[in-house]
């Protein structure tokens, strides 16, 4: 199994509040992602990271930011969570261009 | 972008019984992937297959770049096969962003 990590694993937060989540991968891996599966939708990409610094936006970015100083940590931030935005979020790794994807175990963020 | 649609949407199966699972694709694609998310959530990846097939175990994948479609195969289903099997793939665009695009999943039930 691929060495990635999500934290926290569940979170229940309020309207308005900022929401930081956080992947950590221990594969030395350049590319990752966060993405967020919702009913009907599938799997949807808000953000990725092509190395440290590197972020660029996927399909549904707004409301969302992330941050990569390290090569193995990947972070997600709620500026403002709001009910929208309740979901199940997981975070991808891969290593080589075009080479297959692993993905974290996923946080469930629940915003009341 | 690229547009991903599976089918069936869903599909129940006796244990031991064969199936089949598509997966097309409106672009020229340079990456192929397959997933299975089990009932707990967690999402495996099955196969990265571009073009050609591939093997492993009692699960056989296929891709026809050409005719812009792949096949997941499901011989000898046992219940532990259950759960929503996902299709997504990057379009050839030479920009090397690798995003993956999802399709919606296609929800398959092994009942003993």
């Amino acid at each position: 199994d691929a060495g990635i990590t999500q934290s926290p694993r569940h979170k229940v937060t309020e309207t308005g509040t900022p929401v930081t989540l956080r992947c950590h991968q221990t594969e030395n891996h350049r590319y990752m992602y966060w993405y967020r599966q919702d009913p009907g939708h599938g799997l949807r990409l808000i953000h990725y990271s092509y190395g440290v610094k590197d972020t660029d936006k996927g399909e549904v970015s707004d409301g969302y930011s992330v941050s990569r100083s390290k090569t193995e940590d990947f972070l997600l931030t709620l500026e403002s969570a709001t009910s929208s935005q309740t979901s199940v979020y997981f975070c991808a790794i891969t290593g080589n261009e075009g080479a297959e994807q692993y993905f974290g175990p996923g946080t469930r963020l629940t915003v009341t | 972008g690229i547009q991903v649609e599976q089918s069936p949407p869903d599909l129940i199966l006796q244990e031991g019984a064969n199936s089949t699972l598509r997966c097309n694709f409106s672009d020229s694609v340079n990456n192929l992937q397959w997933f299975h998310q089990n009932p707990w959530g967690q999402l495996i990846n099955l196969f990265y297959i571009p073009s050609g097939t591939k093997q492993n175990g009692r699960l056989s994948a296929t891709t026809v770049a050409t005719e812009r479609y792949s096949l997941l195969y499901i011989s000898s289903s046992q219940t532990t096969d259950s759960g929503v099997y996902f299709c997504a793939a990057d379009r050839a665009s030479g920009a090397g962003s690798y995003q993956l695009t999802f399709g919606k999943g296609t929800k398959l039930s092994v009942i003993p």
